[in-house]
């Protein structure tokens, strides 16, 4: 099965709190690339990041940070010093080498971060 | 700029009727998604193209219909057999390298 998983429906935070968005993902291929999107209120969605399956460092991007770590099937994503504008519904996502692209989305955790 | 545009950004439809949602990218990718959020839900594949004049059905193909005659246009119709096309539609471009999906701004639609 091909599956994503985030467990976290609503998550709320006040600011300046750091938080945790946890993705866990099922697949058996080899080779993926696993993403995190953001939708803010007005629905577009805004991509993040993208790791592929070989690459298992972390990354840092200003208050971002993902920890991908292929032996628990994780790809969990912590906002630092959390701010009212980080406020949106996140999603981790997947795809596969030749498969057209398609993705796989998790069910999308809700972040309320109050001033 | 580059970008999806998508149109229009809020459509109201009534039971038995058929509507085409707009989609056009100037991206130039190859390939096209249109996805299908419900509320509290993530995102399904409705139908997919990777190349001009074909066009594979996601999860969710029952009900809807596409084409695909221009590399920039790939309109979804949500047909009347559709029985719950209330949600907010996605559309989607992708290039060739595995980078990220690039996502228009939405269409609502409603069913009356």
């Amino acid at each position: 099965a091909q599956k994503v998983t985030q467990a976290q429906t609503e998550i709320s935070v006040v600011e300046k709190e750091d938080v945790t968005l946890d993705c866990v993902y099922e697949t058996r291929d080899t080779t993926y690339y696993l993403f995190w999107y953001k939708q803010p209120p007005s629905g577009e969605l805004v991509f993040l990041i993208r790791r592929n399956s070989f690459d298992e460092q972390n990354e840092i991007s200003g208050r971002y940070s993902w920890n991908f770590q292929k032996s628990t099937s994780s790809f969990n994503f912590t906002i630092t010093a959390s701010q009212v504008v980080d406020s949106a519904v996140y999603f981790c996502a997947l795809t596969f080498y030749n498969q057209g692209g398609k993705l796989i989305f998790g069910q999308g955790t809700e972040l309320s971060v109050k001033p | 700029d580059g970008g999806i545009t998508q149109s229009p950004k809020y459509l109201f439809r009534k039971e038995g009727q058929n509507v085409t949602l707009s989609c056009e990218q100037n991206l130039n990718h190859d390939a096209m998604y249109w996805y299908r959020q419900d509320p509290g839900q993530g995102l399904r594949l409705i139908y997919y193209s990777q190349i001009v004049n074909d066009f594979q059905k996601g999860d969710i193909a029952e009900g809807y219909s596409v084409s695909r005659e221009k590399k920039e246009s790939f309109p979804l119709t949500v047909t009347s057999a559709q029985k719950n096309p209330t949600a907010f539609y996605l559309c989607a471009s992708f290039g060739s390298s595995y980078n990220e999906q690039f996502f228009g701004p939405g269409t609502r639609l409603t069913v009356l």
